[in-house]
This record gives C-alpha cells, sequence and structure tokens, in this order.
C-alpha cells in the first residue's frame, strides 16, 4: 500500500486559513487521495478527496501537486470546531481490495 | 435516517471474556471495516469486508474474529487470545468501487 507522511501536529489561529501537508511520493496512477477528521471520542468523518485536479467543497479545499506526490488541505478559515486530527489516505478504487489504511494524521489545535 | 451504528458505546468486561461489538449500517454498502484506536494513536485496521460471507485480515486481526452474514451487520469479537483488548473501536463501512467511507460513533472497551 503506497503510504502518507503527515507533520504531527500543526498550529494555527481562529479565522485565519490552514495549510495541511500530505506527501505521497509512491502515489500510483489509480490512486484517489482522501481527507478524514476526527474529533476527541468521535469516529472520523469524510472530508474531501480528489485524484488530479484540485477540489472544493464547503468544508475545503484540496489542492494537489502536478506530480501528484504530495498535496495539501486547506481550511480557509479556521474555527475552533475545526481543532482535530486530520489524515490523508491514499485510495486505489482500482483494486477489489480496498484496505483504507489510516497513518497517524496531524493534530491541529486552534487559537482563539 | 440512514447511517452506520456501534453499540453499545462503552463496554465492560472481565479478562479472559470473549466480547462481540455489534456494527450495522443501513447504507446498502458493500464494503465494511473495523478499526482500533489506543490513546493518541491512529487507526489500525483489524478486519474488513467486501462482501457478504467474505472478509480479509487487516493489520492487527491476531486476537479478533469476524462474521459477515448479512450486507447490513458486521460484528466483532475480541476473544481471550487478544493480550490487550482495551481500546477503542471503529466499524466503516463504503461502496466498492469506494469515495467516501463512513464511521460509526465507536465503541469504547475496557477490560478489567
Amino acid at each position: 500500500d503506497a503510504k502518507t507522511t503527515q507533520p504531527n501536529s500543526m498550529e494555527s489561529n481562529e479565522e485565519e486559513p490552514v495549510h495541511l501537508p500530505c506527501n505521497h511520493s509512491t502515489i500510483s496512477g489509480t490512486d484517489y487521495i482522501h481527507w478524514y477528521r476526527q474529533l476527541p471520542s468521535q469516529g472520523p468523518e469524510y472530508v474531501i478527496h480528489g485524484l488530479t485536479s484540485n477540489v472544493n467543497n464547503r468544508m475545503a479545499s484540496l489542492a494537489i501537486a502536478e506530480d501528484r506526490k504530495s498535496s495539501t488541505l486547506i481550511l480557509h478559515r479556521a474555527t475552533l470546531r475545526d481543532a482535530a486530527v486530520y489524515y490523508c489516505i491514499l485510495r486505489d478504487v482500482g483494486q477489489g481490495a480496498q484496505k483504507l489504511v489510516f497513518g497517524q494524521g496531524t493534530r491541529l489545535t486552534i487559537n482563539p | 435516517d440512514g447511517g452506520i451504528t456501534q453499540s453499545p458505546k462503552y463496554l465492560f468486561r472481565k479478562e479472559g471474556q470473549n466480547v462481540t461489538l455489534s456494527c450495522e449500517q443501513n447504507l446498502n454498502h458493500d464494503a465494511m471495516y473495523w478499526y482500533r484506536q489506543d490513546p493518541g494513536q491512529g487507526l489500525r485496521l483489524i478486519y474488513y469486508s467486501q462482501i457478504v460471507n467474505d472478509f480479509q485480515k487487516g493489520d492487527i486481526a491476531e486476537g479478533y474474529s469476524v462474521s459477515r452474514e448479512k450486507k447490513e451487520s458486521f460484528p466483532l469479537t475480541v476473544t481471550s487470545a487478544q493480550k490487550n483488548p482495551t481500546a477503542f473501536y471503529l466499524c466503516a463501512s463504503s461502496i466498492i468501487p469506494n469515495t467516501e467511507a463512513f464511521f460509526g460513533q465507536g465503541t469504547r472497551l475496557t477490560v478489567v
């Protein structure tokens, strides 16, 4: 399985943009880049995903490097509710076996 | 409402006893997953299933067993062979081929 590398922790201020990086240098052509976040004592929730082009939704934006070896999750205006652990995952939808493997994630702290 | 339900939220068992954690989904998803999370750590995959009557071991399957007799249900049994069963257990489901995975709220198992 292709792996991802994220910083262990990041800190930002409320109402400021946050850029969460993810490296995935062994990504294959059929791997989608997924982001999930987990609030304390809850199950993870889906944030966004993409293949090659940048993606936007109501929660965040996903910027994907041209060579696809890295990506950045962008929270445009962080709130205290965005404090969570963010996981970057590669998901190969070209294979039947979809293990959905999580790494350690980035713990995001938002300062008021 | 459609979703994925884990029960109970908290579970206490004596050491040496087997215990079964429930996971039910009404999303008509083919794939289901079980994860274990220890304090301050990421999610580790225990078992996953792509279809009824079929399942595969994840990264930490020893001491656990599962069944998939119905599409909607994927119960996890923590056996006495699991040396450190106290943890937060999360169940998830997704469509194959997938985009988004949905997680339950988790079961916190404490073995005393």
